[in-house]
């Protein structure tokens, strides 16, 4: 069964912190891994796009990684603003579905 | 937690025709529901804003008469792609909103047009 966790489920930071999402799934056969964004009420955000073939990507203060032999993929955010509160979302793409994690719901406080 | 049921998984048609693609929320009243769509190694866009009742919201660049939206319940909101033409073939998913502000996913559509 295809499954993708996200740890932690909730992150509580003062402004100005670094910090790190986790992200693992159990099947490893993955087209590429997704970052989204999504705040209360609102549809997604895409952040980052990582192909199988990629070990990671940047925009911005964000880096995700991907380590397809260990299943697991990591998003980091630089220096973190109250603006980036919202809940984090990995979605794994195999072939003909997206499976998404649960989230991550952020809280940066100033 | 809640289930958002999305059908058909799959679809093959012909150049020309419409598809319809259905999103139900099955164990809650969806008010919102978005839909999106992902080209081949691009990543999950967001087409449109659905309220259950209204007119949807449509993205810059999607056109809406060309992807027709119809929420009219609260447990079902219908995609349909008219005139569907090969560069319409994509991986389309929608999710949905209940009373809360956590969103479910259905499994997605793979439409290919031929």
């Amino acid at each position: 069964k295809q499954e993708v966790t996200q740890i932690p489920a909730a992150l509580s930071v003062p402004e100005g912190e670094n910090l790190v999402l986790n992200c693992s799934f159990t099947d490893s056969a993955i087209y590429n891994l997704q970052w989204f964004r999504q705040d209360p009420g609102k549809g997604l955000t895409s952040l980052l796009l990582i192909q199988s073939s990629q070990r990671e990507q940047t925009s911005g203060r964000l880096n995700a990684s991907l380590d397809k032999s260990s299943g697991r993929s990591t998003l980091y955010i630089a220096a973190s603003q109250p603006g980036d509160s919202a809940t984090y979302l990995c979605a794994v793409e195999y072939g003909n579905k997206l499976v998404f994690g649960a989230g991550t719901i952020l809280r940066v406080k100033s | 937690g809640a289930v958002v049921s999305q059908h058909p998984s799959r679809v093959i048609c012909k150049s020309g025709t419409s598809v319809k693609i259905e999103c139900r929320s099955l164990d809650f009243q969806a008010t919102t529901m978005f839909w999106y769509r992902q080209f081949p190694k691009q990543s999950l866009m967001l087409m449109a804003t659905s309220n259950e009742g209204s007119k949807a919201t449509y993205e810059q660049g999607v056109e809406k008469d060309k992807f027709l939206i119809n929420h009219a319940s609260l447990t079902l909101s219908t995609l349909t792609v008219t005139s569907a033409h090969p560069e319409d073939s994509s991986f389309y998913i929608c999710s949905a909103l209940g009373g809360g502000t956590e969103a479910f996913f259905g499994q997605g559509t793979r439409l290919t047009v031929v």
